[in-house]
């Protein structure tokens, strides 16, 4: 069974950091690339990110690029996503999403949420 | 990050048939196609097909998918109250070099 779980999500005042975390597990982990999407409350998707197989491409939207980045370890069959420099308006639920023709699975999120 | 364009709202009645619409252009419906999602309160999003139409395993064949130009449709037959929910259309733009989302349908089942 597909699974992605992620984890670190929290509370950080503005201008602060925060890493999260995604394991993957059920699946050949080097074959996939794996997405970064959050979804702020009661708000849609935002593909935040794409890192790929080897994690040697990767690709960042506009509103994070040079704030947040994406890494992976295939030995641990895990995906990070560095956060700096949060903004009251980064606070969202954050998923980690594998890429198969289409965003295919989903973890279940991790809320962050950035206030003073 | 340009974005899909879909109808916030749809409803319709018990039994009967939605057709949900997402356009984009041809840097990203147009060649890639589209996936669509389909997302419950609380819960994930759930692929419901994917950008070649490919339906997964345990999604309704009361679901289909279909592209014309720019513009993707997901049509829903035989309305029932669990199809009430939000859905996504999703694709790759070549343009932007990333992944884009509309910006989602909530189907209303009266």
């Amino acid at each position: 069974e597909v699974q992605l779980v992620e984890s670190g999500g929290g509370l950080v005042q503005p201008g602060g950091s925060l890493r999260l975390s995604c394991a993957a597990s059920g699946f050949t982990f080097t074959d996939y690339s794996i997405n970064w999407v959050r979804q702020a409350p009661g708000k849609g998707l935002e593909w935040l990110s794409q890192i790929s197989e080897r994690g040697d491409i990767i690709r960042y939207a506009d509103s994070v690029r040079g704030r947040f980045s994406t890494s992976r370890d295939n030995a641990e069959n895990s995906i990070f996503l560095q956060m700096n420099s949060l903004r009251v308006e980064d606070t969202a639920v954050y998923y980690c999403a594998r890429d198969n023709w289409a965003v295919d699975y989903w973890g279940q999120g991790t809320l962050v949420t950035v206030s003073s | 990050q340009t974005g899909l364009t879909q109808p916030p709202s749809v409803s319709k009645g018990l039994r009967q048939t939605a057709t949900l619409t997402c356009t984009g252009n041809s840097n990203n419906v147009g060649n890639q196609g589209a996936a669509w999602l389909q997302q419950h309160p609380g819960h994930p999003p759930k692929l419901l097909f994917d950008r070649k139409n490919n339906r997964p395993s345990g999604i309704s064949e009361r679901f289909s998918a279909s592209r014309s130009g720019n513009t993707a449709s997901l049509t829903i037959t035989g309305l029932q109250p669990e199809d009430e929910a939000d859905y996504y259309c999703s694709s790759w733009d070549d343009s932007l070099v990333g992944r884009v989302f509309g910006g989602g349908t909530k189907l209303t089942v009266l």
